[in-house]
């Protein structure tokens, strides 16, 4: 089956150890986003690409950068955690635009 | 500001009881709207989305939701609650603007608790 795929599913890092989150799409599309997503509250958009394109949400920390080697990868890279991205990190996928499929996400813990 | 509102924070229903999820939206236009569903731990998973045409939408697991344009809502529903359905149900909105990455406006999300 066509999916949205992201690894690892858990992270534990150190504070201020740099980070690397993982998510891999086989569904062919062309708009890939990253969400963060803390305890009971909504999703929140960070950045996404459409296509080679990045696009970084305004209040988006200057501490989360994104990567996307090709069509089917996009990194999102934490460069020094703090206590407070301690979070749930979600990945869709879209074709321009429409609807967005989610991956599971990785829950990331920050020690 | 475009906004979703889902008005309750937590509903409890019991087991075979028929369930209806509240949001509201606010924009110029009216914008596309989805359904998702999140159990503890999970992705999220879209149960239905309405873009334009008929305004009764049927979705999967037995959900359908109803576009009310004269009172700006997208209520979810469903005839007969299963305990599997237990979770964190999510109302998002996407203004159609072309081209563009189409970022999901969430509403704060509705906690689904289902009694045996």
């Amino acid at each position: 089956d066509a999916m949205v795929i992201q690894n690892p599913r858990y992270q534990v890092t150190q504070f201020g150890k740099p980070v690397t989150l993982s998510c891999s799409q086989t569904l062919n599309h062309n708009v890939m986003y990253w969400y963060q997503q803390k305890s009971s509250q909504a999703p929140k958009l960070l950045f996404h690409y459409y296509d080679k394109d990045f696009n970084n949400e305004a209040d988006t920390p200057d501490n989360f950068q994104s990567r996307r080697p090709n069509t089917s990868f996009c990194f999102l890279d934490i460069r020094s955690p703090g206590l407070g991205d301690a979070a749930m990190y979600l990945c869709a996928t879209s074709r321009d635009g429409d609807t967005q499929y989610f991956g599971p996400g990785t829950r990331l813990t920050v020690l | 500001a475009q906004s979703v509102t889902q008005p309750d924070i937590h509903i409890t229903v019991s087991e075979g009881a028929s369930l209806e999820l509240r949001c509201n939206y606010s924009y110029g236009a009216t914008p596309y709207l989805f359904w998702y569903v999140q159990s503890p731990g999970q992705g999220l998973q879209l149960l239905l989305k309405y873009f334009s045409g008929d305004t009764l939408v049927q979705g999967i697991k037995g959900f359908e939701a109803e576009f009310k344009r004269s009172q700006s809502s997208f209520n979810l529903r469903k005839p007969s609650v299963h305990w599997s359905d237990a979770a964190e149900y999510f109302c998002a909105a996407v203004d159609g603007v072309p081209n563009s990455g189409y970022a999901l406006n969430f509403g704060k999300g509705t906690s689904l608790l289902v009694t045996p």
